[in-house]
């Protein structure tokens, strides 16, 4: 089955700067790789995803970039803000499938 | 804006008794999940659900576990003979199309410590 691994675990960032994390999956079948953002307290959101047609889907400041060849993708924050601070978890699956493949989350936090 | 809602917040139960977490998902979504967070770990599928059938489950939802849509609002998740190692946070999910490439909505969770 699907393993996602996910880096790092923590993530200090001063704010203003970028902030990137890395997921790399183990199953070739899998085309769809959503990234989940969860804060204190808060229930898991999805705050972009990409499927494997492309290679960089960008929302403001947020974006995903997907190496297929390499099976990894990544999440880019860039000019970080307070409110960036959560925990956030990428997952991978393919179309059809029922399950999302969870990686262990990475916890970022913004420093004034 | 809608949201899925899940009861308790927190579960607290003696090893080896019954437990009933409840979810409502969003009204016009069909297709409901499981999901469970042991701390400090990934999240975890557990099971999917659509048309009042099971649609897949993992290799962690055995017997212990069940799954109901008693009614045309609530989604359930049941444990039998809880054990420690039932220990975690469960997420309850839903979704307005078939498969997990549609967005998940997930619920606030129902953490669950069995002693």
């Amino acid at each position: 089955g699907e393993n996602v691994e996910q880096h790092p675990s923590t993530l200090s960032v001063q704010e203003g700067d970028s902030a990137v994390i890395k997921c790399t999956y183990s199953d070739s079948a899998s085309n769809y790789f959503p990234w989940y953002k969860q804060e204190l307290g808060k229930r898991p959101q999805l705050i972009i995803d990409i499927r494997s047609n492309v290679g960089e889907k960008k929302d403001q400041r947020i974006a995903v970039t997907l190496n297929k060849t390499a099976k990894h993708f990544s999440l880019h924050i860039t000019e970080t803000q307070p409110e960036d601070s959560a925990v956030y978890f990428c997952a991978a699956t393919y179309f059809g499938n029922e399950k999302l493949t969870f990686g262990t989350g990475t916890r970022l936090t913004i420093i004034p | 804006e809608p949201e899925v809602t899940q009861t308790p917040s927190h579960q607290v139960t003696q090893m080896g008794q019954e437990v009933i977490l409840r979810c409502v998902p969003i009204s016009n979504h069909l297709y409901f999940y499981w999901y469970r967070q042991i701390l400090g770990q990934k999240v975890e599928f557990l099971v999917s659900f659509y048309n009042n059938e099971i649609s897949e489950k993992s290799e962690i939802f055995d017997d212990q576990f069940s799954v109901e849509r008693p009614d045309g609002s609530n989604f359930t998740l049941k444990i039998r003979s809880t054990k420690l190692e039932d220990s975690a946070m469960y997420f309850c999910a839903s979704s307005d199309g078939q498969g997990a490439h549609n967005e998940q909505f997930f619920g606030p969770g129902t953490r669950l410590t069995v002693l």
